[in-house]
């Protein structure tokens, strides 16, 4: 079947603008992850969905960037007044019910370069 | 902690033989340890997973190796493809309930044919 789908797939944003990543997840998969990936760099965490619940968004760096899944589907990440440290692959994954984090599926990423 | 930057760690092997990818681990209380591999322009893939009770695990032409002493992880793969070429990442994830995973350091495995 389909796997995580993202979108776009590379934004280019001018510094002070907003964005909006789109995760499509495997459809019926529960938990949805967001990371941010540096290049060089292993995905750092940033928030984590339960269905519509976000249990956990201890990993975004400031509070210009917030995170929704209205209906438990699909997924959009937000970013306020994009700096240029935001420049980075930003990776969305999901996973089954009851298997936590381990067993996660990754999208491709949306490569953000913020000029 | 220590940053690796552009530069990852490179392996560089012929097709055909064996690579170990090593990395170390930081939370000796993590439950399980999973090594990931991602090609250019695509999201990590999970390759294989052992639980911090185990110390070695088998799957398709790889092994997982735990070293809870000295909190090191190892993985193996034998008969090393051109297909194989991708940055290896190993993560954690702590024991305590629901938890996320935390990535190690990459390394960039290049097999020659």
């Amino acid at each position: 079947g389909a796997g995580v789908s993202q979108s776009p797939r590379y934004k280019v944003a001018k510094r002070g603008q907003d964005v909006a990543l789109r995760c499509d997840p495997i459809s019926g998969h529960v938990s949805l992850f967001w990371y941010q990936q540096a290049l060089g760099q292993g995905p750092e965490f940033l928030t984590y969905f339960q269905n519509e619940a976000q249990l956990d968004k201890s990993g975004l760096p400031s509070d210009r960037f917030f995170a929704e899944r209205p209906e438990g589907s699909v997924s959009t990440l937000k970013i306020q007044r994009t700096q240029q440290e935001d420049s980075a692959v930003y990776l969305c994954a999901s996973s089954p019910a009851g298997t936590g984090s381990r067993e996660q599926y990754f999208g491709p990423g949306t490569r953000l370069t913020v000029t | 902690g220590e940053s690796v930057g552009l530069h990852l760690p490179t392996l560089s092997v012929q097709e055909g033989d064996n690579s170990i990818i090593n990395c170390a681990y930081s939370n000796s209380a993590s439950d399980y340890f999973i090594w990931y591999k991602q090609e250019s322009g695509k999201g990590p893939q999970f390759i294989i997973d052992i639980r911090s009770n185990m110390d070695k695990r088998q799957g398709q032409r790889v092994t997982v190796l735990l070293n809870k002493t000295v909190k090191h992880l190892s993985l193996q793969i034998a008969a090393t493809q051109p297909g194989d070429s991708a940055v290896y990442f190993c993560a954690e994830i702590p024991s305590s309930g629901y938890s996320t995973l935390t990535f190690g350091k990459g390394t960039m495995l290049l097999v020659s044919p």
